[in-house]
């Protein structure tokens, strides 16, 4: 497995606000992927982050919401853009190692206030 | 999006009880993985499956690829409070690398 930390671990913000969440790999992956949980609710992929182009977003989730940024193969960054309480969740980044099996990282826990 | 039916929602169970849940989908999966999330934590990967019928143990836990590759089990023998949490399936499917996780089952073990 890979060491995967996330910043910041939890925030509380004000709606219509931004917050960018970093995620941090110890190693070079290729597949690096953003989630979001819901509470009390599964989990939810948002997009693939794609190094040095455009994510690939799910249905139902946009760019101009969720910017991603991955810069490199070891690091990437979800904004989330003019929150609202809805958005308040758990975001997790994952990245695959080998065989497919992906491995997340500790969230973001953000309260949208 | 898609999940997978994961039963039971919930389970209550004694200190040193086994327990069953399992995962279920309309469609065919090549990966079935099984995680365990604890508060505040990101799910933690338990038993990665591969093959149709593979069966693979993981200290006290097992879990089973379904033949019929639309389903998938996760046993957990001698239950102990720290065995609490939720338990997620996840499956992938052909040509993808998208996983698409089951709805969870809440484990309380209780001393």
């Amino acid at each position: 497995s890979a060491v995967i930390s996330q910043k910041p671990s939890r925030d509380i913000c004000q709606r219509g606000t931004s917050l960018t969440i970093q995620c941090q790999v110890d190693s070079q992956v290729t597949m690096m992927f953003w989630y979001r949980q819901q509470p009390g609710q599964s989990l939810t992929l948002i997009a693939t982050a794609n190094q040095g182009s455009e994510a690939t977003y799910e249905s139902g989730f946009v760019i101009d919401k969720f910017p991603i940024s991955r810069p490199n193969l070891t690091f990437s960054t979800l904004t989330v853009s003019n929150m609202s309480p809805e958005d308040s969740s758990i975001y997790l980044c994952s990245v695959v190692i080998s065989s497919a099996a992906q491995y997340f990282g500790p969230g973001t826990r953000l309260l949208v206030l | 999006g898609q999940q997978l039916n994961q039963s039971p929602q919930s389970m209550f169970i004694q200190e040193g009880e086994d327990v069953s849940m399992n995962c279920t989908s309309s469609s065919i999966f090549n990966t079935w993985l099984w995680y365990k999330q604890e508060p505040g934590e990101g799910p933690v990967l338990l038993i990665a499956l591969y093959k149709a019928g593979e069966l693979t143990s993981n200290g006290r836990l097992t879990a089973q690829f379904g033949i019929t590759r639309k389903d998938s089990f996760l046993n957990i023998s001698a239950s102990i409070p720290s065995d609490v949490g939720i338990y997620f399936c996840a499956g992938l499917g052909y040509n993808t690398d998208k996983l698409i996780f089951g709805t969870g089952t809440r484990l309380q073990v209780f001393p």
